[in-house]
């Protein structure tokens, strides 16, 4: 079985300074590592994905993650924060053999300040 | 190109009733999924489905069924609305089933309300 853990549930940044959003996830098997964002009142948009080529992945909107095998962690980034990433963030998790069963994390809610 | 669409975008209905929604994926996507969301949590797999079969099943009660159609849209009924019900419907399409790291991409969902 698989699962992610999203180690804060909310996370307030200033506009203009860098964003991290924590992840861990724990799989029997090589995962594939996913982040939606989803807005209010909207489904989920897709950042970026990890399927076992680089390492370092990059996405929309200046957002990337990096897959850490050793601290089994798939943590999200940006360098500078802008009023229109306030939204929702998960962390999702798929094996191989699993369906693309999507498992995801519980969220966290980004809040940019001014 | 359309997204995935979906519909009602709301709906409220009364405990021990039944609902239907439903889901078109975006153009030459065979496989779909849905997940419920209940507010304040990430989404739960309910099923997917490819090539009009089921391919897969998450914990819900037989009061959950779905199903696929030739063009590959996709319904989901919902038998004897309990309140735990109430929350975001959403649906996903993908090209394929079964391979590694397949993108999904997911509708806007349907907010069911049970009273």
């Amino acid at each position: 079985a698989q699962s992610v853990t999203q180690l804060d549930s909310h996370v307030s940044v200033s506009e203009g300074t860098p964003v991290l959003l924590r992840c861990n996830y724990s799989s029997s098997y090589s995962p594939s590592l996913f982040w939606y964002v989803q807005h209010p009142n909207k489904g989920l948009q897709l950042l970026l994905k990890y399927t076992s080529a680089a390492t370092l992945v990059k996405g929309i909107n200046g957002f990337e993650a990096e897959f850490k095998k050793s601290e089994t962690s798939f943590h999200l980034t940006k360098p500078s924060a802008h009023m229109s990433d306030a939204a929702e963030y998960f962390c999702v998790v798929t094996v191989t053999g699993g369906g693309n069963k999507l498992t995801f994390g519980t969220g966290t809610q980004l809040k940019v300040e001014l | 190109d359309a997204g995935v669409t979906q519909s009602p975008t709301h709906l409220i209905k009364t405990r021990g009733q039944h609902v239907t929604l439903r889901c078109s994926p975006i153009s030459g996507h065979k496989s779909v999924s849905w997940y419920q969301q209940v507010l304040g949590q990430g989404p739960q797999f309910i099923f997917q489905y490819y090539e009009k079969e089921e391919r897969g099943r998450g914990n819900f009660p037989d009061r959950f069924s779905a199903r696929q159609f030739p063009n590959y849209s996709s319904e989901l009924n919902v038998n004897a609305l309990l309140l735990g019900d109430s929350a975001l419907y959403l649906c996903a399409s993908s090209f394929r089933w079964e391979v590694f790291g397949e993108t999904q991409y997911f509708g806007p969902g349907t907010r069911l309300l049970v009273l």
